[in-house]
């Protein structure tokens, strides 16, 4: 069974830049893309993009080039990293795993990150 | 990018009762429809693929039908354990679209 887990601060400050990272358990990463999904304090989901095994990245381009994932296969982990945070930023973050169809079979449990100052 | 849209917002049911949620996209996607389901405090967990395709373990009172822009999920025979927020995702092209989401609430 695959397993998602999201790490990363739960608090950050405006203008600054958030990391996260999602370590995946259970399944090699090799044949998937991994991707990364979130949702602002009862709102609906948002996609933020999508990483190969290999290194082939998708950002949805409503994040106006803010956003950054990369992969280390040998640790199991991938990272979002995301600039200039502001309060419309504040959701909870998921990664997930994208099967062969594009569809998300896999969820980590998200983690909240807040920005306030 | 396509749009999503989901109706109703909310709908109140009881244990038993069918369901449908209806998911209309801004243009074509063939059947390249996913449905999730969400309770609160919980990540999303995968339904169904290619608009009527169930993944498995997903009871079989679950279902998906339409194709081009229109599509409904069906819960027939209504459980308590039912009760929670669907959405739909496009995968017809990127970025991956969902709609705004439905909630199945207590009648």
């Amino acid at each position: 069974q695959v397993q998602l887990q999201e790490s990363g601060p739960g608090l950050v400050k405006p203008s600054e830049t958030l990391s996260l990272t999602c370590t995946v358990s259970g399944d090699s990463m090799n044949s998937f893309y991994w991707s990364w999904i979130r949702q602002p304090p009862g709102k609906g989901l948002e996609y933020i993009g999508y990483i190969s095994h290999f290194g082939l990245t998708n950002y949805n381009p409503s994040l106006k080039s803010r956003a950054t994932i990369s992969v280390d296969t040998s640790k199991s982990q991938f990272s979002l990293r995301l600039s200039s945070m502001t309060a419309a930023d504040t959701a909870v973050y998921y990664c997930a795993r994208l099967d062969g169809g594009n569809t998300l079979d896999y969820w980590g449990r998200g983690t909240l990150v807040t920005v306030s100052s | 990018d396509i749009q999503m849209t989901q109706s109703p917002p909310t709908v109140s049911a009881s244990v038993g009762d069918r369901v449908t949620i209806t998911c209309r996209a801004s243009q074509s996607i063939i059947t390249w429809l996913a449905w999730y389901q969400q309770k609160p405090g919980k990540a999303p967990k995968f339904l169904i693929y290619k608009a009527s395709s169930l993944e498995s373990g997903v009871p079989s009172r679950f279902s998906g039908s339409g194709s081009g822009t229109e599509f409904t999920l069906t819960i027939s025979n209504l459980q308590p354990d039912d009760f929670a927020t669907y959405y739909c995702q496009q995968y017809n092209s990127y970025p991956l679209t969902f709609g705004g989401g439905t909630k199945v609430e207590i009648k």
